[in-house]
C-alpha cells in the first residue's frame, strides 16, 4: 500500500492569514491522482481539491489551492484568506490509476483564531 | 440527494456481541469501501468492493466481514465485536475514483 505522510499533527492560523499543510507520498508509479479532503466536527468528508499526477499545473479552487511537487513527491495544501468555517481536520489522500483504492494520511487538524 | 447513507449513526456494543453496519448508495457506484478513522491514523481500509457480487481485503480486515449482495448495498459484519474495533466507520463510493470519492457520514462504534 502506498504511504501518504502528513507530518504536522496541527496547525493554527489567524483569520484572513495564509497557512499551509504538508502532505508527502510514497510510490513507484508515474501517474496517479491526489486529494486533499476536509473533515469538520460535523464528521463530514467533503472533497477539497485533486489534482492529476500527468498534469504538471497546480489545481486551485477558490482560497484553495496547492503545490504539487512531483520529483520530491510532495504534495502542500495552502489555505488563503483563512476563514473560521475552515477549522476541521484535512487529510491527504492517494490514488494510483491502476488501484481503485484510496489510501490517507494521518491527517492535520487546523485551528482558525479569530 | 441522499448520496452515501450509512446506518446506524451511533451503536454502543458489548464485547462478544455481533452487530451489522449498512451503507446504502443511490449514485449507482461501481466502487465501495469500508473505512475505519482512529485518532492520528487516518483511515484505514478495512474492505472494499469493485462490483455487485465482489469483495476483497482491504488494510486492516481482522474480525470484520463484508457482503455485496446488491449493488447499491455494502454491509459491514462483526461477528464478535472487541474493543479494539471502537472507532468511527466510514463507508464511501466511487465509479471512477479520478474525481473523488462520496463518503457517509460515519458511524461511531464503542464497544465495552
Amino acid at each position: 500500500a502506498q504511504t501518504v505522510t502528513q507530518s504536522q499533527p496541527e496547525m493554527s492560523v489567524q483569520e484572513a492569514e495564509t497557512v499551509t499543510l504538508s502532505c508527502t507520498y510514497d510510490t513507484s508509479e508515474s501517474d496517479y491522482y491526489l486529494f486533499w479532503y476536509k473533515q469538520p466536527p460535523s464528521r463530514q468528508m467533503i472533497l477539497v481539491i485533486r489534482q492529476e499526477a500527468y498534469k504538471q499545473q497546480n489545481a486551485t479552487e477558490n482560497r484553495f489551492s496547492v503545490n504539487f511537487q512531483k520529483a520530491a513527491k510532495s504534495f502542500s495544501l495552502k489555505i488563503s484568506d483563512s476563514q473560521l468555517g475552515d477549522a476541521a481536520m484535512y487529510f491527504c489522500a492517494y490514488r494510483s490509476v491502476t488501484d481503485y483504492k484510496l489510501s490517507f494520511g494521518a491527517g492535520t487538524t487546523v485551528t482558525v483564531r479569530a | 440527494n441522499a448520496g452515501v447513507t450509512q446506518t446506524p449513526k451511533f451503536r454502543v456494543l458489548k464485547t462478544g456481541q455481533s452487530m451489522t453496519l449498512l451503507c446504502a448508495q443511490d449514485m449507482n457506484h461501481e466502487y465501495m469501501y469500508w473505512y475505519r478513522q482512529d485518532p492520528g491514523m487516518g483511515l484505514r481500509l478495512i474492505h472494499y468492493s469493485v462490483g455487485e457480487g465482489t469483495t476483497a481485503k482491504g488494510e486492516v480486515p481482522d474480525g470484520y466481514n463484508v457482503s455485496r449482495l446488491k449493488k447499491q448495498n455494502f454491509l459491514l459484519g462483526l461477528e464478535s465485536a472487541a474493543p479494539s474495533q471502537t472507532s468511527v466507520y466510514f463507508c464511501a463510493s466511487t465509479n471512477t475514483g479520478i474525481y473523488g470519492y462520496t463518503f457517509g457520514s460515519g458511524t461511531r462504534l464503542t464497544v465495552v
